[in-house]
C-alpha cells in the first residue's frame, strides 16, 4: 500500500451505538493525525500521535471520543454512544514527522452517518 | 484559533490569476496549503516555514509574512484542474489548524 488507507469507507449507525474507525498510515510515518470534516466545512483537528503516544488530545469533542495507536502504525478512533452531531467525514493523515514541518498525506476518509 | 481565509469563493476564467490569503492571530512556525476536490481527500501543495524555507510543488507560488502572520497563495494562468477548495493550515510546531477554505472554480 503506497498511501494512507481508512476503513470502513462508509459507516451508517444508529444513535447510541459505538463505532470504530481504522487508519493505516504510510509505512515509516511516525506522526498520525485525525481530523473531522462536516459537510461543506473545514478540517477540525481531533488528536495526533507521535509514535504510540498522543501528546495532544485537545481536539476531541467529548469523552465519548477516544483513539489509540499500536506498534507505531495502525490507529483506531472510537466514538461511544454516537449522536447525530457526530455525522461527518473522519480523515486520517500521516507524515514523516510532526505536521509543522512535514507534508501530510491524507487517507480517503470514513463517512459516518448517525441516524 | 482558526486562521481566516479570503476570499471565501472565487470564479475564474481559464488562464486568469488569483490570490488566496490566510491570516492568523498567533505567531506561527509554518503555514501549509492544501487543495481538496469534491469528495476527495486534501492534497498537499506547499509548506512555508519560519525563516524562509519552502517545500512544495514547483508550479505553486506562495509567500509567508512572519511578522504579520499572513500567507498568500498565488495561482497564475489558472487551469480547469485548479478548481477545488483551498485550505491553509497554520502551525506553531506540532499540529495544523485549518482555515475555513476558499472555493475556487475555473471556467473554460
Amino acid at each position: 500500500g503506497a498511501g494512507v488507507s481508512q476503513s470502513p469507507s462508509n459507516k451508517v449507525t444508529e444513535k447510541g451505538k459505538d463505532v470504530e474507525l481504522r487508519c493505516d498510515p504510510i509505512s515509516g510515518h511516525t506522526a498520525l493525525y485525525w481530523y473531522r470534516q462536516s459537510l461543506g466545512q473545514g478540517l477540525e483537528f481531533l488528536i495526533y500521535f507521535q509514535g504510540n503516544s498522543a501528546p495532544d488530545k485537545s481536539g476531541l469533542p467529548s469523552d465519548r471520543f477516544s483513539a489509540e495507536r499500536t506498534g507505531g502504525s495502525v490507529s483506531t478512533l472510537t466514538i461511544q454512544r454516537t449522536q447525530q452531531e457526530d455525522s461527518a467525514v473522519y480523515l486520517c493523515a500521516s507524515s514523516l514527522g510532526l505536521a509543522g514541518a512535514n507534508e501530510q498525506f491524507f487517507g480517503p476518509g470514513t463517512r459516518l452517518t448517525v441516524l | 484559533q482558526q486562521p481566516v481565509q479570503s476570499p471565501q469563493a472565487v470564479i475564474l476564467r481559464e488562464g486568469e490569476d488569483a490570490v488566496i490569503n490566510c491570516s492568523s492571530s498567533k505567531a506561527l512556525y509554518s503555514v501549509h496549503w492544501y487543495r481538496q476536490k469534491h469528495g476527495e481527500a486534501p492534497v498537499f501543495l506547499m509548506i512555508l516555514l519560519k525563516g524562509g524555507e519552502q517545500k512544495g510543488h514547483e508550479k505553486i507560488s506562495a509567500s509567508f509574512n512572519e511578522k504579520k502572520q499572513q500567507s498568500s497563495l498565488y495561482l497564475t494562468a489558472s487551469q480547469l484542474s485548479y478548481s477545488g477548495t483551498y485550505f491553509c493550515g497554520t502551525s506553531e510546531g506540532d499540529k495544523l489548524t485549518f482555515g475555513t477554505g476558499t472555493r475556487l472554480a475555473v471556467r473554460p
